[in-house]
């Protein structure tokens, strides 16, 4: 696969017990944010999105919360399962970057069994 | 991989060749991006694309250039490969509707 995890930090889980990835975002301003998934040998994979006037956002086993205080991101994950091992990225959009995506270096996730 | 398609996956190539990278979209999505993706430091953006004929440099855009002549094509020329060009190249697609960015599946170059 590819190396895009060298020096990235690295969560490790038990199946079944629930992830919490975090993701301190840049620019305080920026009012749009994206998690992403990345499988080795894969392109990454939208999860889920919420927007600055929202603290939390939740999907099918995934929520997003929102900090904007300390602006911070994080991705919680529920009974977490072998399939979730990816790297995760966040992402954030804002118009003092022309409204283009500007993302985290990544976290990985380890499901163990 | 919301209709994306990236050719070739993978390439081989020798220092100063040209190379071409193709990303073919299947649902007439406006906006077109090109990443690249290395070790240290995540997905940066190359050039993008809001239409046909109509392009813009991203903040990695020394040494490639981009074509978008027709909407369901967008290809990534560099001119004379260099090693520090060798990574892993992603295509994506944006809606006019929503900033969320949906990505193809990548091509791998390495630059000999």
């Amino acid at each position: 696969g590819e190396s895009v995890g060298l020096h990235l930090p690295t969560l490790s889980v038990q199946e079944g017990d629930n992830s919490i990835i975090n993701c301190a975002y840049s620019n305080s301003a920026s009012d749009y944010f994206i998690w992403y998934k990345q499988e080795s040998g894969k392109g990454p994979q939208f999860i889920i999105d919420i927007r600055s006037n929202m603290d939390k956002r939740q999907g099918q086993r995934v929520t997003v919360l929102l900090n904007k205080t300390v602006k911070h991101l994080s991705l919680q994950i529920a009974a977490t399962q072998p399939g979730d091992s990816a790297v995760y990225f966040c992402a954030e959009i804002s118009a003092e970057y022309g409204n283009k995506l500007v993302f985290g270096a990544g976290t990985i996730l380890r499901v163990k069994s | 991989d919301a209709g994306i398609t990236q050719s070739p996956r993978h390439k081989v190539t020798e220092t100063g060749t040209p190379v071409t990278l193709r990303c073919h979209q299947t649902e007439n999505h406006r906006y077109m991006y090109w990443y690249r993706q290395d070790p240290g430091h995540g997905l940066r953006l190359i050039h993008y694309s809001y239409g046909v004929k109509d392009t813009d440099k991203g903040e990695v855009s020394d040494g490639y250039s981009v074509s978008r002549s027709k909407t369901e094509d967008f290809l990534l020329t560099l001119e004379s490969a260099t090693s520090s060009q060798t990574s892993v190249y992603f295509c994506a697609i944006r809606t006019e509707l929503v900033e969320t960015q949906y990505f193809g599946p990548g091509t791998r170059l390495l630059v000999l």
